[in-house]
């Protein structure tokens, strides 16, 4: 399996421009997580997703902030517009409910966001 | 909310030695469950060692094994026989449901 995929892995972009990052859980996986890593916050969960349906979205900071999951293979998540403070590095991750008893999460290599 | 606290930012340890990593959580839950990723500098998460928290027994792989003090709140990761692939960052995390909450995570270095 070629575990999770996240595209692109690396975005510069400009303030005020619209950024979408993309990911492609593991096949099979009922789950999907968008998690943030910043220096001073460290990894946070933004939003997960079980079947497509989104169940918590309590930790997307702002409105500028979307994700969707159209359909089990792939997911987005916008910034729109971009700041500088939405620089980091973005995860992706999945996981198959029952798959063992703690549902282990896999995470993609993440995207580097750096809004200029 | 739950939270996860790692007091070491840093933490360093010769090739071959020991070295325990500290890890607190707060919840009121009984039933959850507690990780240790390593996050080399490729960044990718990497899962370590696990510890479902109705199970008494301390787990263990390979040279990491983990010390669970359930009433304490406690978790802390043990690696033995250091070797210059582990050092990376190390963040404990908490889960219950399908929520993780990590820690800040502490850097480990390793001397040879």
């Amino acid at each position: 399996d070629a575990g999770v995929i996240q595209s692109p892995r690396h975005e510069v972009t400009e303030m005020g421009q619209e950024v979408t990052l993309r990911c492609k859980p593991i096949s099979g996986h009922d789950y999907l997580f968008w998690y943030r890593q910043t220096m001073m916050r460290g990894l946070e969960l933004l939003i997960y997703f079980n079947n497509n349906v989104p169940i918590d979205d309590s930790g997307m900071p702002e409105d500028r902030f979307s994700a969707k999951m159209p359909n089990a293979s792939f997911s987005t998540l916008k910034i729109q517009p971009s700041e500088p403070r939405d620089s980091a590095v973005y995860f992706c991750a999945s996981s198959l409910w029952g798959l063992s008893s703690y549902n282990e999460q896999f995470f993609g290599p993440g995207t580097r966001l750096t809004v200029l | 909310a739950q939270t996860v606290t790692q007091s070491q930012p840093e933490m360093s340890v010769q090739e071959a030695e020991t070295v325990t990593l500290s890890c607190t959580y707060d919840t009121s839950e009984s039933d959850y469950y507690l990780f240790w990723y390593k996050q080399p500098p490729s960044r990718q998460m990497i899962l370590v060692i696990r510890q479902e928290a109705y199970k008494q027994q301390n787990a263990t792989e390979n040279r990491f094994s983990v010390n669970f003090q359930k009433a304490a709140k406690s978790f802390s990761l043990k690696i033995s026989d250091s070797q210059l692939g582990d050092a990376a960052m190390y963040f404990c995390a908490y889960k219950r449901s399908e929520k993780l909450v990590f820690g800040k995570g502490t850097k480990l270095t390793v001397n040879p």
